[in-house]
């Protein structure tokens, strides 16, 4: 059966820096799908980022990027110049081709000021 | 606007007393899906469905019935609900069409169960 591990249930970054959350996570497959949720005290799920397993090239969008390691089973996200919006509950999340989706248990992120 | 939007958005109910949770989307979606989110624990899936009445169990289906009568709703239903299943619901719904399209979410449905 497919996991999805997060294993830093809290993290702060100071503003405007950089902060790489974990994500790893356990399939036989070869064809999947990776994403970053972003989970705002409003409780609204937003995407975040996502990564098809065949391609090799790691998905940027704007200030959040992946590291995505495919041997490795390994998917973090690295938030560029972090900002005070950017506190939330993130979620690592799997997906394979029957639309079957593994939730991490999320990283708890806090911006400080 | 295109949106999902579930009903009842905040719900505190007794041991057995029948539910329903609506869940409805205006996006033409064919996929549609339910989790619930408890602490220390992230989202889990409960049902997921590709179509009009095509429905398929996601991990943790116990305790839980769903419909898909029309493609624009998908009905969570707890038959006796119990107090494991205080927890936080999300609908969900998508494309199925192309490599793979974006989920998006309702606002979520507080549900207590004395």
């Amino acid at each position: 059966a497919q996991t999805v591990t997060q294993s830093q249930p809290e993290m702060s970054v100071q503003e405007a820096e950089t902060v790489t959350l974990s994500c790893t996570y356990d399939t036989s497959e070869n064809n999947y799908y990776l994403f970053w949720y972003k989970q705002p005290p409003s409780r609204q799920m937003i995407l975040v980022i996502r990564q098809e397993a065949y391609k090799q090239q790691n998905a940027t969008e704007n200030r959040f990027s992946v590291n995505f390691q495919k041997a490795a089973k390994s998917f973090s996200l690295k938030i560029s110049d972090s900002q005070l919006g950017d506190t939330a509950m993130y979620f690592c999340a799997f997906m394979k081709g029957t639309y079957k989706y593994i939730f991490g248990t999320g990283t708890r992120l806090k911006v400080l000021a | 606007e295109a949106q999902v939007t579930q009903n009842p958005r905040y719900l505190i109910t007794v041991t057995g007393k029948k539910l329903t949770v609506t869940c409805s989307q205006n996006m033409n979606h064919e996929y549609m899906s339910w989790y619930r989110q408890d602490p220390g624990l992230g989202l889990r899936q409960i049902y997921y469905s590709m179509n009009v009445e095509v429905t398929d169990k996601g991990d943790v289906p116990e305790g839980y019935k769903v419909s898909r009568k029309e493609k624009r709703n998908f009905p969570l239903i707890l038959e006796s609900p119990s107090p494991n299943q205080t927890s936080l619901y999300f609908c969900a719904s998508s494309f199925l069409t192309g490599t793979y399209n974006e989920q998006f979410f309702g606002p979520g449905t507080r549900l207590t169960v004395l």
